[in-house]
């Protein structure tokens, strides 16, 4: 089955400076790559997704990276603010199955001081 | 807005005790999951269903059970609850293909057995 490593489990980094984290994935059929956020005590949330037909995509201060060939993929937050505080976890799954399951990677907590 | 409703968030069960955790979504969703989270180990997928009375086994599925008799209903089952599963349970659901595997997750039930 898949498996998704997610680098590093935390990160601690300034306000207003740039965030990175990556994730592998061993399955190359995967197609389908979300990000999701997990503010403390609180449910996960989709934040940005790709799919592997795409290389990278942004929205606003958040962006996504995928190399298929590498298999890896990174989120990248820019001018961190402390509400990007949480843990993020990112996943991988074969998108065009209709019941195909999201795998996820172990998480990184990101901890942004002001 | 897609709602994924658990109608325990904490609970105390005591070793040994038949728990059930109880998963409502909204959105006419096929596919519903419940995912276990543990500080780093990430989310880990218990079992899915696609459709009503369809279960499938994800990849931790010892010691629990599932029922689907209703689309929208989702529940998961702990047979006789052991300390070592004590943690938070996440439901989730998604549409069947559409927007690839876009999975919305509920609030969380945090079960502590003693």
């Amino acid at each position: 089955g898949e498996n998704v490593e997610q680098h590093p489990s935390t990160l601690s980094v300034q306000e207003g400076d740039s965030a990175v984290i990556k994730c592998t994935y061993s399955d190359s059929a995967s197609n389908y790559f979300p990000w999701y956020k997990q503010e403390l005590g609180k449910r996960p949330q989709l934040i940005i997704d790709i799919r592997s037909n795409v290389g990278e995509k942004k929205d606003q201060r958040i962006a996504v990276t995928l190399n298929k060939t590498a298999k890896h993929f990174s989120l990248h937050i820019t001018e961190t603010q402390p509400e990007d505080s949480a843990v993020y976890f990112c996943a991988a799954s074969k998108g065009d199955s209709g019941y195909s399951t999201l795998t996820f990677g172990k998480g990184t907590m990101l901890l942004v001081s002001p | 807005d897609v709602k994924v409703t658990q109608s325990s968030r904490y609970l105390v069960k005591r070793t040994g005790e038949k728990v059930f955790l109880e998963c409502v979504q909204d959105m006419d969703h096929e596919n519903m999951f419940w995912y276990r989270q543990d500080p780093g180990l990430g989310l880990r997928l218990i079992y899915f269903s696609y459709d009503v009375k369809m279960k499938e086994k994800g990849d931790i599925p010892e010691g629990y059970s599932v029922s689907r008799e209703k689309k929208e209903r989702f529940s998961l089952i702990l047979e006789s609850a052991s300390t070592n599963q004590t943690s938070m349970y996440l439901c989730a659901s998604s549409t069947l293909g559409g927007k690839g595997n876009t999975i919305y997750f509920g609030e969380g039930s945090w079960l502590t057995v003693v």
